[in-house]
């Protein structure tokens, strides 16, 4: 595609639920990151995949979010048991390489409402 | 622990005046460095980057940033802004993880 594509762009959901949120890196790409933006911050980064796996997934704040990209290209973050501080915009990024040198594309970003 | 500060929350401008965003890092080692822009209802976009080479950077729309390695600074400037230019900056670093710190953001409201 023309861009990195997030869906769904707006999330309402109640504390304790469960959500999947979608990112479509540009083509080609095979470097994606997530990153999370709370309100009046900077993104802040969760995971990064080079193809299938996760390289590195430090940035996660616990083991009720998890990420997958089981082909290399569209990926899923999960969230359980869903939090109302989860509530933020979640970005995604694709790179045409992985490493510090590519430029990363961010995608317009799901706000995730969790009442 | 690694850090990456932007010293302004909100700085308001009017038009043709000068601009300059501070941000300053606290990685040792080899950093590379970034501005983004967030125009309302928009997307991060790169405005510029540094890897290495020449410390005075160009980027688009007639923003620079200058790579004081001594300072850990990497300042965002425009000689002369626009309206247009209303927007959120943010700064980023990468060292070596592969992992982007971003500032906290400034915004930049210019008055017409």
């Amino acid at each position: 595609g023309a861009g990195v594509s997030q869906t769904p762009s707006n999330k309402v959901t109640e504390k304790g639920k469960y959500v999947e949120l979608r990112c479509d890196p540009i083509s080609g790409h095979t470097a994606l990151y997530w990153y999370r933006q709370s309100l009046g911050q900077g993104p802040e980064f969760l995971i990064y995949f080079q193809g299938t796996g996760a390289a590195d997934d430090s940035g996660l704040p616990n083991d009720r979010f998890f990420a997958v990209r089981p082909e290399g290209s569209v990926s899923t973050l999960k969230i359980q048991r869903t939090e109302r501080g989860d509530s933020a915009v979640y970005l995604c990024a694709s790179s045409q390489g992985g490493g510090l040198f590519n430029e990363q594309f961010f995608g317009p970003g799901t706000r995730l409402t969790v009442l | 622990a690694q850090s990456v500060s932007q010293h302004n929350h909100h700085v308001i401008l009017s038009e043709a005046a000068s601009l300059e965003l501070g941000c300053n890092y606290s990685y040792g080692g080899t950093v590379n460095l970034f501005w983004y822009v967030q125009y309302p209802g928009q997307h991060l976009q790169l405005l510029l980057k540094y890897f290495s080479g020449d410390p005075l950077v160009k980027g688009i729309k007639g923003f620079e940033a200058e790579f004081i390695k001594s300072k850990f600074s990497f300042n965002l400037r425009k000689p002369s802004v626009q309206w247009s230019d209303t927007a959120e900056y943010f700064c980023a670093v990468t060292s070596n993880n592969n992992d982007m710190r971003f500032g906290a953001g400034t915004r930049l409201t210019v008055k017409p």
